[in-house]
């Protein structure tokens, strides 16, 4: 079976600083997705890491995959209120016919002034 | 183009009752999954349905069941509502999603997911 583990669970930061976000997976895995969340909302997706050595940036956010390791990481720099968030990892394997997303713990950022 | 939409917003039911949550996929998307988060945990795969049949089940009870519709909208019902089912359910939607599919865009297996229905049961 499939498992998602992100670390740390609860995340306080200060602004303009820096921090990472880790997601571990148990098999190997088509794709690795990062999602948002904010309060009573529904999933924004970030980015779609689709192989190893991946990295794609938006923004004071960037991710990366390393499939060997299956690990991926959330980096974010210079962190921001608005970045205050529910942040979540998830991986799918349709090419092995497992089409569900299978979901970390999710790592609830907050930012402090 | 309109995204994922579900209806209703929000839910409040009792004990015992049962409920319809409804969900219509983006326009040419045939795939649609069900997904339900409780407070303070990651989204829990429920059902996937592609093309009006049943792809996926996530480990749930038989109290839990989906219909898709020949327009690809799908229904999730949920009979002798527990306390334990108050959460946000999501339904997301993919243009693909058919089991043992080999080949094709990856990003047609990309899932895009609605504004979600919060279901309270009291």
């Amino acid at each position: 079976e499939l498992k998602v583990e992100q670390n740390p669970l609860f995340l306080s930061m200060q602004e303009g600083k820096n921090y990472t976000i880790y997601c571990n997976y148990s098999t190997t895995s088509d794709r690795l997705y990062w999602y948002r969340q904010d309060p009573g909302k529904s999933l924004e997706s970030l980015f779609v890491l689709l192989s190893n050595g991946a990295v794609k940036q938006e923004g004071r956010l960037m991710a990366s995959l390393d499939t060997k390791a299956r690990l991926s990481t959330l980096h974010i720099t210079a962190a921001v209120h608005d970045l205050s968030a529910t942040y979540f990892c998830a991986v799918d394997r349709p090419f092995f016919g497992n089409e569900k997303l299978t979901f970390g713990t999710g790592t609830r950022l907050t930012i402090i002034p | 183009d309109a995204g994922v939409t579900q209806s209703p917003t929000h839910l409040i039911k009792t004990r015992g009752q049962q409920v319809t949550l409804r969900c219509s996929p983006i326009s040419g998307h045939k795939s649609v999954s069900w997904y339900q988060q409780v407070l303070g945990q990651g989204p829990q795969f429920i059902f996937q349905y592609y093309e009006k049949e049943e792809r996926g089940r996530g480990n749930f009870p038989d109290r839990f069941s989906a219909r898709q519709f020949p327009n690809y909208s799908s229904e999730l019902n949920v009979n002798a509502l527990l306390l334990g089912d108050s959460a946000l359910y999501l339904c997301a939607s993919s243009f693909k999603g058919y089991r043992g599919l080999t080949s094709g865009r990856a990003d047609s297996y990309e899932q895009y997911f609605g504004p979600g229905t919060r279901l309270t049961v009291t």
